[in-house]
This record gives C-alpha cells, structure tokens and sequence, in this order.
C-alpha cells in the first residue's frame, strides 16, 4: 500500500521568508495529492491539492509542485505571515484507495 | 448549509464506560472515515467506509466499531472507554474529486 513521508517535522521561518514542506510517497500509480493545514484547535482544511497530469499549481502565496518521477511533492509558501502558522498534512491517493496522510509538519513564522 | 458535524465536541468519562461519537454530513458523499489525533500530531486512520453497510478496519481500529447505515450518519462506538483513549476523534467525508472535509472534531477524556 501507499506510504507517504514528509519532512521536516517542524519548520521556523522569519515572517516574509519562504517555507518549503517536502513528501515523498511509494506508490506510483497515486494520481492525487492534496495539502492540509490545521491551525490550532482547529479542523484540518484543503489549501491546495494537485493530480498527477500536472506539475506545478500556484494559489496566490502557496503553490504546490510534483515530481513523478522521483515520487515527491512540496508545499511552497512565499512571503510568509503569522497567520501561516500552523500545522501541514500531505497526502496521496489513487482514486479508489484512501488517503495516506504524510506525519505533519509544524510551521512557525517568527515576526 | 451543506457540511459535516460531529457530537458532543468535548466528552469527559470514566473508564469501562460505553461511549458513540456521532457524525453526519449533508453534502450526500459515500466515502467517511474516523481519525484519531493527539493535538498538532499525526492523523491515525481507525475505521472508514465507502458507503451503506460498507465498513472498513485502518490502522488503529482496537476496541471500537463503526456503522453505516445511511449515507449521512458514520458514529463510531468505543465498547469500554480506557485512558489510552484520550485523544481528539475527527470524521471526514470524502467528495467526488477525492477531497476530504474533516468535522469539528470530539475532544475525548477518559478518566
């Protein structure tokens, strides 16, 4: 079955910088990779997600690019605000299976 | 509104007691599943199901059970709550294009 791992487990950047969030998954035939993020006390929410045809999605400060190849994916998030503070959940799936979920990722932007 | 609920939000018992968290949706999705998270950890899938009287173990299912009856309701039971049972309980639902909602979340202390 699919096995996704993320890295780092934390990450502390300067409000303004750039934070970058990498995951790694075995299954090739996943096609569907989405990115959660969970402030604290609250419910994990969809940010963005990307499938497998294509390899770069941008949503104003956050993008998300895909490598098939070499099976990994990264969160890219620029110009950083406190308000980014938060934990991030990768994930990957191939439709009919469930989602995997990467171990998290505790992102603090320091003003 | 169309949406995901979970109840009670928080629930405070006493060890070998019989508990059910529920869970509904009005958004019509087949696909639910039960996570348990300790807070800012990582997402522990328990028990999922891909629709009416279709129901799935994950990987950390001990001592609980699920049912699925209608398309909107997915409670899960645990037979006799133990501390190791403290957590947060969220329920997701899953929509046409793989994306996953999570509920509010049931804050869950055994004493």
């Amino acid at each position: 079955g699919e096995n996704v791992e993320q890295h780092p487990s934390t990450l502390s950047v300067q409000e303004g910088d750039s934070a970058v969030i990498k995951c790694t998954y075995s299954d090739s035939a996943s096609n569907y990779f989405p990115w959660y993020k969970q402030e604290l006390g609250k419910r994990p929410q969809l940010i963005i997600d990307i499938r497998s045809n294509v390899g770069e999605k941008k949503d104003q400060r956050i993008a998300v690019t895909l490598n098939k190849t070499a099976k990994h994916f990264s969160l890219h998030i620029t110009e950083t605000q406190p308000e980014d503070s938060a934990v991030y959940f990768c994930a990957a799936t191939q439709g009919a299976q469930k989602l995997v979920f990467g171990q998290g990722t505790r992102l603090t932007i320091n003003p | 509104e169309a949406d995901i609920y979970q109840t009670p939000r928080y629930l405070v018992i006493g060890t070998g007691k019989k508990i059910t968290l529920e869970c509904s949706q009005t958004m019509g999705h087949d696909k639910m599943y039960w996570y348990q998270q300790d807070p800012g950890m990582e997402l522990h899938l328990i028990h999922y199901s891909y629709g009416v009287n279709s129901t799935e173990k994950g990987d950390l299912s001990s001592e609980s059970t699920v049912s699925r009856i209608r398309t909107e309701h997915f409670p899960l039971t645990l037979e006799s709550a133990r501390p190791s049972h403290t957590s947060q309980y969220l329920c997701a639902s899953e929509g046409a294009g793989d994306e996953q909602y999570f509920g509010p979340g049931t804050r869950l202390t055994v004493t």
